[in-house]
């Protein structure tokens, strides 16, 4: 069974460019998490989907933030324009529904110069 | 708001040690704690999910036990090997149905 599949791995941009990010959840799960992992931190949640209803997104800095999951199925992830704080690893999470194991994927490593 | 801590935020025991990484919440209002593990450059694996009815789960070498009432968790880590080697994360998840994470132990392994 394929895990959680995110690209790209690695992205490198300019400040004040926009940058999206994809994300392919394990088949079958309906619940899928965007978060924020900083260096040296631990992740932290972005943004909760069940299904295609976006169903917590206080974390989510609306100015220059956006997701959307429009099927129910793969999520994209966008900013713009990125600044020099957005520097992080973006990691998409899914599981089967609410307080199930989540399952991650391997992350979008996001460099902004 | 959920706080999770780790202690200790380093550790470095040579090959063959039994030990142990803690976790605390601050909240007990969870409904189930789990343990990633995280390896350089790449994204979490999971390694035990424990419920909150729990007291604790086994797998492998890995034993996490769960102590709700006091906000407590421990992942106990058997005869360690190199390959052990990874940043240990302990989250929690709360009524919002949110993972909140701990900012990990980072282990070494010596040969």
């Amino acid at each position: 069974e394929a895990g959680v599949v995110q690209s790209p791995r690695y992205k490198i941009i300019e400040k004040k460019q926009p940058v999206a990010f994809w994300c392919n959840p394990i088949s079958g799960h309906n619940t899928l998490y965007w978060y924020r992992q900083n260096l040296g931190q631990g992740p932290e949640l972005l943004i909760r989907y069940e299904n295609e209803e976006a169903v917590d997104d206080s974390q989510l800095p609306k100015d220059r933030f956006s997701a959307e999951r429009l099927k129910g199925v793969d999520s994209t992830l966008k900013i713009q324009p990125a600044e020099l704080g957005d520097s992080a690893v973006y990691l998409c999470a899914s599981c089967k529904s609410s307080n199930n194991e989540q399952f991650f994927g391997p992350g979008t490593r996001l460099t902004v110069l | 708001k959920q706080e999770v801590t780790q202690i200790p935020a380093a550790l470095s025991v040579p090959e063959g040690e039994n030990l142990v990484l803690n976790c605390s919440f601050t909240d007990s209002a969870i409904y189930n704690l789990q343990w990633f593990r995280q390896d350089p450059g790449k994204g979490l694996t999971s390694l035990l999910l424990i419920q909150s009815s729990q007291r604790e789960q086994t797998s492998g070498r890995l034993n996490a036990s769960l102590d709700k009432s006091s906000g407590r968790s421990t992942l106990y880590i058997a005869a360690s090997q190199p390959g052990d080697s990874a940043t240990y994360l302990c989250a929690v998840q709360t009524g919002a149905n949110n993972l909140f994470f701990g900012t990990g132990t980072r282990l070494t392994v010596i040969p």
